[in-house]
């Protein structure tokens, strides 16, 4: 069974630029969370779905995050315009019950804003 | 914000002694969870463990639970070179999943 699928693994570009990160969660799974992880913030939720509605997304630093989840298998995160201060590792998780079962991450992507 | 507060924030043991590790929160909840994240990695479920339980066992890993300390261990017993990785706490305060993590433990085993 295929777990959380996150794309790209990594991602470089110049301050300014869009970016966006994508997250394909397990089949099933009517939950799927967005979080952040930095040295020196750890790792932060930034916004969750529930059957592809936004729930919570009060760890959403700034109007320059945005994130969407059109279809249950399919999710973007978005940064734009980026700044340096965004660079971290950006992970996808999803559950299929949070409050009972766990969560299964993807591997994260990894992103450097020059 | 941080929930959890891990000690030590990090551990090297050699291969066969145990580990543990410490986490602290400060609010009430409904069940703590330990996670573990590979050198770039996600990270991977290890345990849940209910308010109202006091201890859980998964093979080689056992948890407990004072609410009353607001505390939980995890203790890795005869640990492996391939136990090393950060070991993080995680609490859900509302039953609605949405989980605060702590800094978490680097664990290294060595050979």
């Amino acid at each position: 069974d295929a777990g959380v699928i996150q794309s790209p693994r990594h991602e470089v570009t110049e301050m300014g630029q869009e970016v966006t990160l994508r997250c394909k969660p397990i089949s099933g799974h009517d939950y799927l969370f967005w979080y952040r992880q930095t040295m020196m913030r750890g790792l932060e939720l930034l916004i969750y779905f529930n059957n592809n509605v936004p729930i919570d997304d009060s760890g959403m630093p700034e109007d320059r995050f945005s994130a969407k989840m059109p279809n249950a298998s399919f999710s973007t995160l978005k940064i734009q315009p980026s700044e340096p201060r965004d660079s971290a590792v950006y992970f996808c998780a999803s559950s299929l019950d949070p409050s009972i079962v766990p969560q299964h991450f993807g591997d994260g992507t990894r992103l450097s804003i020059l | 914000s941080q929930q959890g507060e891990e000690d030590p924030q990090a551990l090297s043991i050699q291969e066969g002694e145990n580990a543990t590790m410490n986490c602290s929160y400060k609010t009430s909840i409904n069940n703590l969870q330990w996670y573990r994240q590979n050198s770039g990695r996600g990270l991977v479920h290890l345990i849940l463990i209910r308010s109202n339980e006091r201890e859980k066992h998964s093979g080689r890993l056992r948890v407990t639970l004072d609410t009353s300390k607001k505390s939980s261990s995890l203790l890795i017993t005869a640990s492996r070179a391939a136990d090393t990785a950060s070991y993080f706490c995680a609490t859900d305060s509302g039953n609605t999943g949405k989980l605060i993590f702590g800094q978490g433990t680097t664990l290294q085993v060595k050979p």
